[in-house]
């Protein structure tokens, strides 16, 4: 079954520190990929997606993942992190071959101390 | 521009009764619109794919009599939760999307959800 994995389910960094947030997929076919944030209250919000061309795909506010299809992964990163970005991460997928339908991994709830 | 928005946000409501949750695209228009539940801590899970003027396609184990889902029009869709009971409490999010198939490559936009506790 196509499923979509986040190892960390809870990170806690102190501002300034670099982040790293894994996510693999389990399928060999064509995908599109997205991380989503959900701030404390709000909706969820497109931090960036990466449909095809430089793997290297930039986002809103100083993100950016990397697909690697060798892996089938798509972590994010952002070199610096603030307080703001105080949230829960979740990767989610297209698998291709029909409707537009994303699969959501876990999530990751980050906590950035001051 | 791509903005959702969902009614009510919170609902209460008695066991055995019926809810109606509404998702609207407010700027663009919306050939497929998703519902999602989302558990306590836990990732959001499909509950179901609507297209406008189509029936909806349910994912496994979501019951399509108990969650009835209306997509009139390419700006609303329409959950309703009928005979809610105590397990149904949960966080309903729709989303939308300009496209219908995985190739035209369309992000969905997601509401800001709507909380229902059935006592």
């Amino acid at each position: 079954a196509q499923s979509v994995s986040q190892h960390n389910h809870h990170v806690i960094l102190s501002e300034a520190a670099s982040l790293e947030l894994g996510c693999n997929y389990s399928y060999g076919g064509t995908v599109n990929l997205f991380w989503y944030v959900q701030y404390p209250g709000q909706h969820l919000q497109l931090l960036l997606k990466y449909f095809s061309g430089d793997p290297l795909v930039k986002g809103i506010k100083g993100f950016e993942a990397e697909f690697i299809k060798s892996k089938f992964s798509f972590n994010l990163r952002k070199p610096s992190v603030q307080w703001s970005d105080t949230a829960e991460y979740f990767c989610a997928v297209v698998f291709s071959g029909g409707y537009n339908k994303l699969i959501f991994g876990a999530g990751t709830r980050l906590a950035v101390h001051p | 521009g791509a903005v959702v928005s969902q009614h009510p946000s919170r609902v209460i409501c008695k066991s055995g009764t019926s809810v109606k949750i509404e998702c609207r695209s407010l700027d663009f228009q919306a050939t497929t619109m998703f519902w999602y539940r989302q558990f306590p801590k836990k990732s959001l899970m499909l509950m179901a794919t609507s297209n406008e003027g189509s029936k909806a396609t349910y994912e496994q184990g979501v019951e399509k009599d108990k969650f009835l889902i209306n997509h009139a029009s390419l700006t609303l869709s329409t959950l309703t939760v009928t005979s809610a009971h105590p397990e149904d409490s949960s966080f309903y999010i729709c989303s939308a999307s300009r496209g219908a198939s995985w190739e035209s490559g369309e992000t969905q936009y997601f509401g800001p959800g709507t909380r229902l506790l059935v006592l």
